[in-house]
């Protein structure tokens, strides 16, 4: 099992370009995640999905947005890149939400905004 | 608003034991929980406590006290390879995990 994989590892972007992350998990798990991390921070929750065909907005969701049209694929897109989405970005995964549910996170992608 | 504190970096000697501290204040608890990454890594699991007490795992435990909104992660005999950042994690009322700044574990030989 790969687990969750994330394409690209590494992203440089000019401010209004766009882009889209790709996160795939092969553990059939329902619940996905896109985190964003940033030095000296914990993670903040952008967008989740509870199963496929289904979004929801977390803590930071202004500038991005979510698909899911596939149980095992979440995607996250950025429609017009600033030099504050300039992060870390991580997905993971969970059977679940509640509970001693454990997240699987992806390598991360890092994204710089020039 | 929401809010984990926890310390920003901790020292300690190889062999040692260290404690790594977190408070909280969140809209509704559903478990504290502890996740490690080392420099350049993702985040990986390490406990969970749900009720009070102390949950141990090999030579990481986890403490919780829901009445002081209070854990704590302990780890023994350390190695090495514990040098990572420990984050620690709520689930709120909305089921999501709102995350501490985490703690930088420094181990000096």
């Amino acid at each position: 099992n790969a687990g969750v994989t994330q394409t690209p590892k590494f992203r440089v972007l000019k401010t209004g370009q766009s882009m889209t992350l790709l996160c795939a998990q092969d553990m059939n798990h329902e619940y996905m995640y896109w985190y964003r991390q940033d030095p000296g921070m914990g993670l903040r929750l952008i967008h989740y999905s509870v199963g496929e065909g289904t979004t929801a907005k977390g803590e930071v969701p202004d500038g991005y947005n979510v698909s899911r049209l596939k149980k095992q694929n979440f995607l996250l897109g950025l429609e017009s890149a600033a030099p504050s989405q300039t992060s870390v970005y991580f997905c993971a995964s969970s059977l679940s939400m509640g509970g001693t549910d454990t997240q699987y996170f992806g390598p991360g992608t890092r994204l710089t905004v020039l | 608003g929401q809010s984990l504190e926890q310390p920003s970096e901790v020292t300690a000697v190889e062999g040692a034991i260290v404690q790594i501290n977190c408070t909280y204040q969140t809209s509704g608890f559903y478990g504290l929980s502890w996740y490690q990454q080392h420099d350049g890594g993702a985040p990986t699991f390490l406990s969970y406590n749900a009720l009070d007490g102390l949950e141990e795992t090999g030579r990481f435990s986890s403490f919780l006290s829901r009445s002081d909104s209070y854990g704590y992660l302990l780890l023994q005999e350390l190695q090495m390879k514990d040098s990572a950042s420990y984050f620690c994690a709520v689930r709120d009322s909305n089921y999501q995990l709102i995350w501490g700044a985490g703690t930088k574990l420094i181990i000096k030989p």
